[in-house]
């Protein structure tokens, strides 16, 4: 079955520094991917996604690339910032309009 | 516009008692989703509503959990005989059925049985 592993956290980082959060899958057929945010005390946001084989999703200085060959859609940030602060979950989506199926979600910290 | 509601947001039960949830998708989506949110598991699916289609069920993890849309648009997840176990936070999603399907989460609600 469908399944997505991400990078083990919690990762702690400075202000500006650079980010990137990995996140590989296994799935059939041609997915949707995605990564969610949530914020502390706050819900499930998404952050971008990627539809396609090569596709880019960007949103907030955050960038991922759906890439096929590598099966993966890592999350990156050149300069991150203290309210980026939060746990970061890589999704996907099957054909269709079903169910995600989710990392284990990576908690990032930023400090000052 | 609004987002999608759930209610309550806090929930303390005993166990043995039996729960209901209750979700308010984004007005026109067509597809809920039911999620639960847990320390050990992290984030499970549940139930997939689209239209008037049969619902898939795949993920419900007994047949304590049970979950109906009316009409289309409120859901209802209702847990019988509640555990220990079942504490966590249930999410409700919904999505419109089109493009990238992508799905807007409400705030959950937190369920804690003693």
């Amino acid at each position: 079955g469908n399944s997505v592993t991400q990078m083990e956290g919690p990762v702690t980082l400075s202000e500006e520094a650079f980010l990137t959060i990995n996140c590989t899958y296994t799935a059939t057929g041609y997915p949707s991917l995605f990564w969610y945010v949530q914020y502390p005390g706050e819900g499930l946001q998404l952050l971008l996604k990627a539809t396609k084989a090569d596709d880019k999703g960007s949103n907030k200085g955050f960038e991922a690339t759906y890439r096929k060959e590598t099966t993966s859609f890592h999350l990156e940030k050149g300069s991150v910032q203290v309210s980026d602060s939060a746990v970061y979950f890589c999704a996907l989506g099957g054909q269709g309009a079903q169910k995600l199926v989710f990392g284990q979600g990576t908690r990032l910290t930023i400090n000052p | 516009g609004a987002g999608v509601s759930q209610s309550p947001s806090n929930k303390v039960t005993e166990k043995g008692k039996d729960v209901e949830l209750r979700c308010d998708p984004i007005s026109g989506h067509t597809a809920l989703y039911w999620y639960r949110q847990s320390l050990g598991q992290g984030l499970e699916f549940l139930i997939y509503f689209q239209g008037n289609s049969a619902p898939d069920k795949s993920g419900l993890p007994s047949d304590r959990f049970s979950a109906e849309r009316t009409g289309g648009s409120v859901s209802t997840l209702t847990i019988q005989r509640t555990q220990q176990e079942d504490s966590a936070v249930y999410l409700c999603a919904s999505s419109n059925g089109q493009g990238a399907y992508e799905q807007y989460f409400g705030p959950g609600t937190r369920l804690t049985v003693t």
